[in-house]
């Protein structure tokens, strides 16, 4: 149980274009997700918080108009990173809690998106 | 100071060993501990959830909580190479829908 769907695995786009990753609970509800970024070798560094329905929060130094995020239902958040450049490539990951086991519950994660800007 | 800090490693052991992990944490507001691994190129998997001091076991593994000490550890018995992976450490809040904290993960490789 607790699957997280994450797609794409991998895409190259090119300078100036706009990306869209899709993250998707499987087998459970998510009122709320997180997306994370880690660059190689490093830890996980949160990005946003993505609540259904409502804008997600952004952690200090994210430009919410560059990383758009949507929650649009219970199970599918969406990160456009959009008018990408070379320095936004990286592994994007979201996670998601399941909906009703409480604030401090683990998150379950998706495998990821690398992302590499050309 | 981090809050979460983790010996990056990386952290090289024969097969069959014990393993140990660990981190400390300086905030005292994290209540609850987790421990996942990732492998290349992969998200995360959650391997331990707990939340009192103490130890907890699942299999080969085993969690150690020590909130008087702000230190918490994951010891790996009779280490296979399908071990090697990086294993990270988080903390979660009393309350609250909050994130997790990650520590910086420490790399394992176990040799055949």
């Amino acid at each position: 149980g607790a699957v997280v769907s994450q797609h794409p695995s991998r895409v190259i786009c090119k300078s100036g274009t706009s990306v869209k990753i899709e993250c998707r609970s499987l087998d459970f509800q998510a009122t709320t997700m997180f997306w994370y970024r880690q660059f190689p070798k490093q830890s996980l560094m949160l990005m946003a918080t993505s609540n259904e329905g409502s804008k997600a929060t952004y952690e200090q130094g994210v430009e919410k108009d560059k990383f758009l995020i949507n929650h649009a239902s219970l199970t599918l958040s969406t990160l456009t990173v959009t008018s990408a450049h070379p320095e936004d490539s990286s592994f994007y990951i979201c996670s998601a809690r399941i909906t009703g086991t409480g604030g401090n519950s683990p998150l379950h994660f998706g495998n990821g998106t690398r992302l590499t800007v050309t | 100071q981090k809050e979460v800090e983790q010996d990056p490693g990386p952290l090289s052991v024969p097969e069959g060993a014990i393993v140990s992990l660990n981190c400390t944490y300086s905030n005292s507001a994290f209540q609850y501990f987790m421990w996942y691994r990732q492998y290349s190129r992969k998200g995360p998997e959650l391997l331990m959830y707990t939340y009192s001091s103490g130890n907890k076991e699942d299999g080969r593994f085993t969690a150690q909580v020590d909130k008087s000490s702000k230190y918490i550890s994951l010891f790996i018995r009779d280490s296979q190479p399908s071990d090697s992976a990086t294993y990270l450490c988080a903390m979660s809040y009393s309350s609250g829908n909050t994130p997790l904290v990650f520590g910086k993960g420490t790399r394992l490789s176990v040799i055949a």
